[in-house]
């Protein structure tokens, strides 16, 4: 059974940039998270999608989104890019409609904002 | 509001030693909490979830405990060796504001020497 796969996972943008950043979870999977890490701050919820709706959000600027396809895939999209944004972003997934499920964690895809 | 610290940041200790790290979290009402492993630049991989009726769950190696009323967990590992060398980051599932949050700590950094 394939994991988590996060495209790309590596990306170098410029400040007021916008940037899409695509998730596909475990097969069979409904729930897709999305965090943010950076060494200050470590890792943060950024929203929770599940089926086709957000469920959760954290704590983050509009600026930051994301939405869900009936396959289950999501993407993320960041716009008017700032330096702070730099970071490891990574989603994950998990099986069944409760937050309290287990997650299961893509590889991340690395945002340099210059 | 709640907040989980690992301590220490960072652990050191020789290869063959059995080692405990510590996660704390200010509220006792979670619904979960999971224990993941970092590698560097990569994602995360789930080692242990521990749901709030439980006490513990091991796999192989790892232990992982639950103790609600003090607001701590812990993770031992048995008989370490130099590929356990990662971060270990818990993080705690509960309720903010309506919403469910998954909150991490900043982990603790884990070198096994040979």
């Amino acid at each position: 059974k394939a994991g988590v796969t996060q495209t790309p996972r590596y990306l170098i943008k410029t400040r007021g940039q916008q940037v899409t950043l695509s998730c596909s979870p475990i097969s069979g999977h409904r729930s897709v998270s999305w965090y943010q890490q950076t060494p200050g701050q470590g890792l943060q919820f950024l929203f929770e999608y599940f089926s086709e709706t957000q469920r959760n959000k954290g704590n983050f600027p509009g600026r930051f989104s994301g939405r869900q396809f009936s396959n289950s895939r999501s993407e993320m999209n960041v716009s008017t890019l700032e330096l702070g944004d730099s970071a490891l972003y990574l989603c994950a997934s998990s099986h069944s409609g409760q937050v309290a499920s287990e997650q299961f964690f893509g590889p991340g895809t690395r945002l340099t904002v210059l | 509001k709640q907040e989980v610290t690992q301590i220490p940041a960072a652990l050191s200790v020789p290869e063959g030693e059995n080692l405990v790290l510590n996660c704390s979290f200010t509220d006792s009402a979670i619904y979960n909490l999971q224990w993941f492993r970092q590698d560097p630049g990569k994602g995360l991989t789930s080692l242990l979830l521990i749901q709030s009726s439980q006490r513990e769950q091991t796999s192989g190696r790892l232990n992982a405990s639950l103790d609600k009323s003090s607001g701590r967990s812990t993770l031992y590992i048995a008989a370490s060796q130099p590929g356990d060398s990662a971060t270990y980051l818990c993080a705690g599932t509960c309720a903010m504001n309506r919403d469910d949050k998954i909150i991490f700590g900043k982990g603790t950094r884990l070198h096994i020497l040979p």
